[in-house]
């Protein structure tokens, strides 16, 4: 039973263009959305954060976007950089068990 | 450095071995949490521990078997896996409590069964 999916696997961006990175769930009882970044051999990194009172939130490059009625939330990573190449990862809690997404690796070429 | 420490950072064991993943956090959090992660698939919650006390085993087999002997700790214990166990083990922490809050990552324990 999977509850939050992302299904872009991968995604492939030029340095400075916008990365678009989504996110669906199912769990109409999910109150807080959250996405990490991952590098390789390390654990997730938390990156951003919305509760479900709002529909936006930014912070410097990324901001997260989110649509209660069609159960959606994107990042949007803008300019983009090489840095940024990593596995993003999408979750979704409801008092503090959180779902996470299979995630999406983000390349973004030079 | 997120905080939360996990070792061994490696493991690898013959599937009659028993062994255990060790998880610390230096946090002041009140809730820690075992993932695994599986190439292609998402991070899948095994057990949530809060104030100790544990809250939530997503039907785990028994083989895995956790321990959290206070706030700032927590265990694995391993017996008898299967080579399909062989995963990244992810240990967090939160602050817990009925506020959602972000949660915290170790590095990871990644085991290969043998």
């Amino acid at each position: 039973d999977q509850q939050v999916k992302q299904n872009s696997p991968s995604l492939s961006v030029q340095e400075g263009r916008i990365s678009i990175l989504n996110c669906d769930y199912t769990n109409s009882m999910f109150d807080y959305f959250l996405w990490y970044k991952k590098y390789p051999a390390e654990g997730p990194t938390f990156l951003i954060s919305i509760s479900s009172i709002k529909d936006k939130n930014e912070d410097g490059r990324f901001t997260v976007f989110l649509n209660k009625s069609a159960k959606h939330l994107s990042l949007h990573i803008v300019p983009s950089q090489p840095g940024d190449s990593a596995v993003y990862f999408c979750a979704a809690s409801e008092n503090n068990d959180m779902r996470f997404g299979a995630g999406t690796r983000l390349t973004v070429k030079p | 450095e997120t905080g939360v420490t996990q070792t061994p950072r490696h493991l690898v064991m013959g599937m009659t071995n028993k062994k255990s993943l060790k998880c610390e956090q230096h946090l002041g959090h009140n809730a820690m949490y075992w993932y695994k992660q599986s190439a292609k698939k998402p991070l899948e919650l095994m057990f949530v521990y809060s104030l100790e006390e544990r809250v939530e085993n997503n039907s785990v087999p028994s083989r895995f078997s956790p321990e959290c002997p206070n706030s700032s700790h927590l265990f694995l214990h391993l017996h008898t896996l299967q080579p399909e166990d062989s995963a990244l083990y992810l240990c967090a922490s939160s602050r817990g409590g009925t506020m959602n809050t972000e949660a915290f990552f170790g590095q990871g324990t990644r085991l290969t069964v043998v």
